[in-house]
């Protein structure tokens, strides 16, 4: 089983258009991010929810919206796609053992805009 | 100044020899740091992760922190062609939030 699976996996779009990703965790985690990857490699955190409670937003355009309606999910919408979004974009979520948090990540969702 | 600085390589050896892979970073309040590995095409992987001074090991991975230095490493013995990824150097931003900030990672090769 799966502990963070993302759909879909690949997403090809047009300029312009409105898009959304989900991401579920099994894992029982009460925390759940989403990261932006781009052509470079570099990793970066975009939101973070706890237990269905927005926790970090990055300087992120507005056009991007995550909703999570209950502590296993997140979603990420994003508005008027632009070129720039093109990338891959990672759910992970977390647990906290003994004072230290340790993220896992999904299969990431590879997001084209022509 | 980047926050978890790294080098992008790529870093070649040969299979067998030890792989030293290094990370720097700039908040001094840190208190957690992670590798994680990254196929091509693939999610990270977490591979290992470090709280303390000193070294801490697991198997053919060993960690390595100097917060004085701001400093942290992973060296990767014996190493395998199946070794080959992208390793990345996360640092958990002091204040608790859960924040990584992420290196721009490393790509090894270990060549037969």
């Amino acid at each position: 089983d799966t502990a963070v699976s993302q759909t879909p996996k690949y997403l090809v779009t047009q300029m312009g258009n409105d898009k959304s990703i989900k991401c579920e965790q099994n894992l029982g985690h009460d925390t759940m991010y989403w990261y932006k990857q781009d052509s470079k490699k570099f990793l970066k955190i975009m939101f973070s929810y706890n237990n269905k409670e927005l926790i970090i937003n990055e300087t992120v355009p507005n056009r991007f919206s995550p909703k999570s309606p209950d502590k296993a999910h997140l979603n990420l919408h994003i508005n008027s796609l632009e070129l720039g979004d093109s990338a891959v974009y990672f759910c992970a979520s977390s647990i906290t053992t003994g004072g230290a948090e340790t993220q896992y990540f999904g299969p990431g969702t590879r997001l084209l805009v022509l | 100044q980047k926050e978890v600085e790294q080098n992008s390589g790529p870093l070649s050896v040969p299979e067998g020899a030890i792989a030293s892979l290094n990370c720097t970073y700039s908040d001094r309040g840190s208190q957690s740091f992670f590798w994680y590995r990254q196929y091509s095409g693939k999610s990270p992987e977490l591979i290992m992760s470090i709280y303390s001074n000193g070294d801490k090991e697991d198997g053919r991975f060993t960690a390595q922190l100097n917060k004085a230095s701001q400093y942290v490493s992973l060296l990767i013995r014996d190493s395998q062609p199946s070794d080959s990824a992208t390793y990345l150097c996360a640092v958990a931003l002091s204040g608790n939030t859960g924040k990584l900030i992420f290196g721009q990672g490393t790509t090894l090769q270990v060549k037969p």
